[in-house]
């Protein structure tokens, strides 16, 4: 299957900092999912993103597809302490898998 | 609350145990998933069931063996597992393609 590259790995930023991370692949995609991970938590929807250009925002958090179709950026603003998680894109594989990213981990200091 | 639980939360089991992890979602989803998640890799597919028959075996080996008996309950059975199996273990459902609903997840520890 194809591999997604996020990054950064790991961010560590201050509280009311805003955040940018992205995911990259060597292959077209028609749909980019973007899930958070709270600690000790199972993955959660945050955004989903179905056509290229697409910019969709949930809250405080916007997401957009690329144009190429081979990437995809999550923006958080004004970050807040409950932001702390990992961040992982996804696509659907096809047959009803979803292949993800690595993830992007982020810690906010107060 | 996700509508999908996971049972238990924590599990440790020596290498000759057998133990079960067991998922259930409240959700009227048609497709149930479990993935592996390690420490420092990506989120893993193991298995996949569509209407309650197995539609993926993502090579994994037979001392996991996944049991879903309906379309609300899903089940994996493990068997003379190894210290690197350790992980958690993330049941997940769906209605749709690619927006799942995931549990909290069963930590496993295998000594």
């Amino acid at each position: 299957g194809q591999q997604l590259n996020q990054s950064p790995q790991s961010m560590f930023i201050q509280e009311g900092e805003d955040v940018s991370m992205n995911c990259t692949s060597s292959s077209i995609f028609n749909t980019w999912l973007w899930y958070k991970q709270d600690p000790g938590e199972g993955p959660v929807l945050l955004i989903a993103l179905y056509k290229a250009g697409e910019l969709t925002s949930n809250g405080r958090l916007t997401a957009q597809f690329g144009i190429t179709r081979k990437d995809s950026f999550l923006n958080i603003s004004a970050s807040i302490p409950s932001d702390v998680g990992i961040y992982f894109c996804a696509y659907p594989s096809g047959g009803g898998k979803l292949i993800f990213g690595q993830g992007t981990e982020l810690s906010v200091k107060p | 609350e996700t509508g999908v639980t996971q049972t238990p939360r924590h599990l440790v089991m020596g290498m000759t145990n057998k133990k079960s992890l067991k998922c259930e979602q409240h959700l009227g989803h048609n497709a149930m998933y479990w993935y592996k998640q390690s420490a420092k890799k990506p989120l893993e597919l193991m298995f996949v069931y569509s209407l309650e028959e197995r539609v993926e075996n993502n090579s994994v080996p037979s001392r996991f063996s996944p049991e879903c008996p309906n379309s609300s309950h899903l089940f994996l059975h493990l068997h003379t597992l190894q210290p690197e199996d350790s992980a958690l273990y993330l049941c997940a459902s769906s209605l749709h393609v690619g927006e799942l609903f995931f549990g909290e997840g069963s930590r496993l520890t295998v000594l």
